[in-house]
């Protein structure tokens, strides 16, 4: 069956642009996950959505970050005012639960962000 | 706040060797870690999760163990193979469901 799927691939910016970036989880999966992998960092998680709600919000860095999920399906990450720090690649995951033990977390390839 | 370390860094073997990859982490209290491979340019694939009350699982010629209480897994490769060419990922996750915390990933290339 279809993956997770991100759109765009890549997307380049200017400074203080806002840009939206689009996740489509795997059909059926309930919990959905964004981190972002900077140059040379590991991944880190930014917030997590259980259905519509997001429980765990703890890593979006600054409240120029937002993100919300639609349907139990669809996920936006939108950030505002964009600054050259944001540049990394934003990776989108899915699980079926996200309340079990063995739930494995699906990624998508990522939307690459460069912010000039 | 959970850390997760990874050694080594980078690793270039040739063909046929046998592979130890090593994945450290700071709080014992995790309901599972699982091993991912990133290749270039695409998302994360996962390979293995172990249970908190697991010791060990295989796939293949892959086995990760689990020391909880020493913080430690360890990702072994058997006859290692020019496609396992990658970046290899651990992850925990945390006392509560949801989150994982990743290490910086061991980059491994295997030539023949």
């Amino acid at each position: 069956g279809a993956g997770v799927s991100q759109s765009p691939s890549n997307k380049v910016t200017e400074k203080g642009k806002d840009v939206e970036l689009r996740c489509d989880p795997i059909s059926g999966h309930t919990a959905l996950y964004w981190y972002r992998q900077s140059l040379g960092q590991g991944l880190e998680f930014l917030i997590y959505f259980q259905g519509n709600s997001a429980p765990d919000k703890s890593g979006l860095p600054s409240d120029r970050f937002s993100a919300e999920r639609t349907g139990g399906s669809v996920s936006t990450l939108t950030i505002q005012r964009t600054q050259q720090e944001d540049s990394a690649v934003y990776l989108c995951a899915s699980s079926p639960t996200g309340t079990s033990v063995v739930d494995t977390q699906y990624f998508g390839p990522g939307t690459r962000l460069t912010v000039l | 706040k959970q850390e997760v370390t990874q050694i080594p860094a980078a690793l270039s073997v040739p063909e046929g060797e046998n592979l130890v990859l090593n994945c450290s982490f700071t709080d014992s209290a995790i309901y599972n870690l699982q091993w991912f491979r990133q290749d270039p340019g695409k998302g994360l694939t996962s390979l293995l999760l172990i249970q908190s009350s697991q010791r060990e699982q295989t796939s293949g010629r892959l086995n990760a163990s689990l020391d909880k209480s020493s913080g430690r897994s360890t990702l072994y490769i058997a006859a290692s193979q020019p496609g396992d060419s990658a970046t290899y990922l651990c992850a925990v996750g945390g006392s509560t469901l949801g989150r994982l915390y990743f290490g910086r990933g061991t980059q491994l290339t295997v030539w023949p």
